[in-house]
């Protein structure tokens, strides 16, 4: 079974404080995606890459930045939290262009900015 | 852009009882549709996906979805609900290579 490992479940963490966020995929994806989840907003793209060192910002971005220095492993940074930034962050990764698509969801990290 | 819309925040069924979980989508081109569902504390899960082909495509636990060219619609669908069917479901459609863009999400509740 494909397996999305994202490192932390709960994390607590205070206003200005630097946040990094690991998940790892063993499946050789190519693609590999944050998205944070808020209630009646959905799933929000925030950043997304194709392959090692490339990334693309997705449909929210600001405040956020990424590293992909190896291909299993993606990091959602959020350089000076803010509290506007507690969420759900689910990581994701899926096969190339070749596939139609499917994502392949880790548990998902709850942060709390106070 | 491609968008999926889902109307209802909340659906309940009582158990036993068929049960649909309604979507709209908006998109250039040809359409690819997923289905994915969220247990309590959990990501998401694959349930169901419309490429081409049949308008009535089967996925995991039972489920299906209708594909409605004409009403651009891709609802999903279970003949008879089971309570651990009770979760948070997202319509999603493909937005570029492997992006894809979620809806907004429907809480099904299936009553005992």
């Amino acid at each position: 079974d494909v397996k999305v490992t994202q490192s932390s479940r709960y994390l607590v963490k205070r206003t200005g404080e630097k946040v990094f966020l690991e998940c790892v995929q063993d499946m050789d994806h190519e693609n590999m995606f944050w998205y944070r989840q808020d209630p009646g907003l959905g799933l929000r793209l925030i950043y997304f890459s194709y392959d090692v060192k490339m990334k693309e910002k997705g449909d929210i971005p600001e405040g956020y930045s990424v590293s992909r220095e190896k291909k299993e492993r993606f990091s959602l940074i959020l350089e000076s939290a803010s509290t506007n930034q507690t969420s759900m962050y689910l990581c994701a990764s899926s096969f190339g262009q070749a596939n139609t698509g499917e994502l392949f969801f880790g548990e998902g990290s709850r942060l709390t900015v106070l | 852009a491609q968008s999926v819309a889902q109307p209802e925040d909340q659906v309940n069924v009582a158990e036993g009882n068929p049960l649909t979980v309604k979507c709209t989508y908006s998109v250039s081109g040809n359409p690819y549709l997923f289905w994915y569902v969220q247990y309590p504390n959990r990501g998401l899960q694959f349930l169901l996906k419309y490429i081409t082909g049949d308008n009535l495509v089967k996925g995991s636990y039972g489920f299906e979805a209708e594909f409605n060219k004409s009403q651009t619609s891709f609802h999903l669908k279970k003949p008879s609900a089971l309570v651990s069917d009770s979760a948070l479901y997202f319509c999603a459609v493909r937005d570029s290579i492997e992006k894809l863009t979620f809806g907004t999400g429907t809480r099904l509740t299936i009553i005992p």
